[in-house]
């Protein structure tokens, strides 16, 4: 079955560069039209929206954070990596990655991971 | 970019109620809208998809509507377990990506 899987530090410093890991199951990352992306939310708040990758290699990042943000993906570990630069406490909060379903044309994401929270404080 | 907003923030209903959930997009975005339930300490799980195609296992007191700027999701017979957070999503812009702010349906 498919599966999403999210891993990293749970706690960063401030001024810290994040790394995290989203380890997927049940599917390959070459599938054509697949895609993964990264969506955070901070305590008490919405979802928000961080990244997306797909399987021929397009990127797309949040306007308000494309300048801190890099997503790459490597399929022969089926895995999806997020790299977030100079963190602040601000972006404390549960980092999630899904898979969003190709071949429906909506690419809505079908499966979650269960999430990882972060927080960012000295 | 694209904003979407939701109506109301938060709701209060009963078991056995019917309600209704809005999102308005900043500009026309065809049916490339998407409902999730969240629920705290949970993933989000996807509802609807294309304004209004029921995801496999998703009861069908779930439904939604909707074309262009405006899309509504409905949910008949109240259950108790469906008091939790809702969001919409549009994917008219993919691969870039945004959520509402959400919706908190609580029991009255």
């Amino acid at each position: 079955q498919v599966t999403l899987k999210e891993s990293g530090p749970v706690l960063v410093k401030p001024t810290e560069t994040l790394t995290l890991t989203c380890t997927v199951s049940g599917f390959s990352l070459n599938n054509t039209m697949m895609g993964v992306s990264w969506i955070r939310q901070p305590p008490g708040k919405a979802l928000e929206w961080l990244a997306h990758i797909f399987s021929n290699g397009d990127k797309s990042y949040s306007t308000s954070l494309k300048n801190r943000l890099t997503i790459s993906s490597d399929s022969s570990k089926s895995q999806v990596v997020l790299t977030m630069t100079n963190m602040d406490p601000v972006d404390t909060g549960t980092y999630y990655c899904a898979r969003s379903r190709p071949f429906t044309w909506y690419y809505e994401f079908d499966f979650w991971g269960q999430g990882t929270l972060v927080t960012v404080s000295s | 970019d694209i904003q979407m907003t939701q109506s109301p923030s938060s709701l209060s209903a009963s078991v056995g109620d019917r309600v209704t959930i809005s999102c308005r997009a900043s500009q026309r975005i065809s049916s490339y809208l998407n409902w999730y339930q969240h629920k705290p300490g949970n993933a989000p799980k996807l509802l609807i998809y294309g304004a209004s195609r029921l995801q496999s296992g998703v009861p069908s007191r779930f439904s939604g509507s909707g074309s262009g700027t405006d899309f509504t999701l409905t949910i008949s017979n109240l259950q108790p377990e469906d008091f939790a957070t809702y969001y919409c999503q549009q994917s008219h812009t993919t691969p870039m990506f945004t959520f509402g702010q959400g919706t908190k349906l609580d029991i009255k």
